[in-house]
């Protein structure tokens, strides 16, 4: 069942602590994508990546790293220089850019 | 100005009828529009993709382009009630490789 998924759905952070989001596809995607969601907002793009090895910065990449060392695989770290990181998480993947993209389930981040 | 805008609603139609909902891009370079349905709490999920001038049509809803006053729609009609969600359009700028969203208009359709 070709798909993308996020984990964990729910996370919650101490304040000064890493957190990193896992985002997984198996559908041979070239194309992975980070957003976040505030509420009542459109998407904001953190950090992208167009082939493994390969990732470039979006708007709000701040206090954001991430790695593409598989295909397959491009996890997301919220670092403790994120100073407001409690948001909706969003990962998508596109078979090449400017294709139409699919987005995992999301992870809801709260800092508590 | 919004590289993408789209009138936040609430949109609210009845229950049978043709729900339009419309956004406008800044980037005449712009090539590609998408549409996103988005439950409340839910992550997007994509409706229809126009590349073209015109309109694209598939099933309930249609897709409108008109890139020189660069605006695109969508029309669904027969709405129903799980139509009810919020409505992203989304814009490939030129010479960037990410989708850039509006913040979406939400829709209401009433029983």
């Amino acid at each position: 069942d070709g798909g993308i998924t996020q984990s964990p759905k729910y996370l919650f952070r101490k304040e000064g602590q890493n957190v990193t989001l896992s985002c997984e596809q198996n559908l041979n995607h070239d194309a992975m994508y980070w957003y976040r969601q505030d509420p009542g907002q459109g998407l904001r793009l953190i950090y992208y990546s167009q082939i493994v090895n390969d990732f470039q910065k979006g708007d709000i990449a701040e206090g954001y790293s991430v790695s593409r060392e598989k295909k397959e695989s491009f996890p997301l770290t919220v670092t403790s220089a994120q100073k407001n990181p409690t948001a909706f998480y969003l990962c998508a993947s596109s078979s090449t850019v400017n294709t139409e993209a699919f987005f995992g389930q999301g992870t809801r981040l709260t800092v508590v | 100005q919004k590289e993408v805008e789209q009138n936040s609603g609430p949109l609210s139609v009845p229950e049978g009828a043709i729900a339009s909902l419309n956004c406008t891009y800044s980037d005449r370079g712009s090539q590609s529009f998408f549409w996103y349905r988005q439950y409340s709490g839910k992550s997007p999920e994509l409706i229809m993709f126009i590349y073209s001038n015109g309109d694209k049509e598939d099933g309930r809803f249609t897709a409108q382009l008109n890139k020189a006053s660069q605006y695109v729609s969508l029309l669904i009609r027969d709405s129903q009630p799980s139509d009810s969600a919020t409505y992203l359009c989304a814009v490939n700028k030129a010479g960037r490789r990410a989708l850039t969203f509006g913040s979406g208009t939400r829709l209401q359709v009433q029983p």
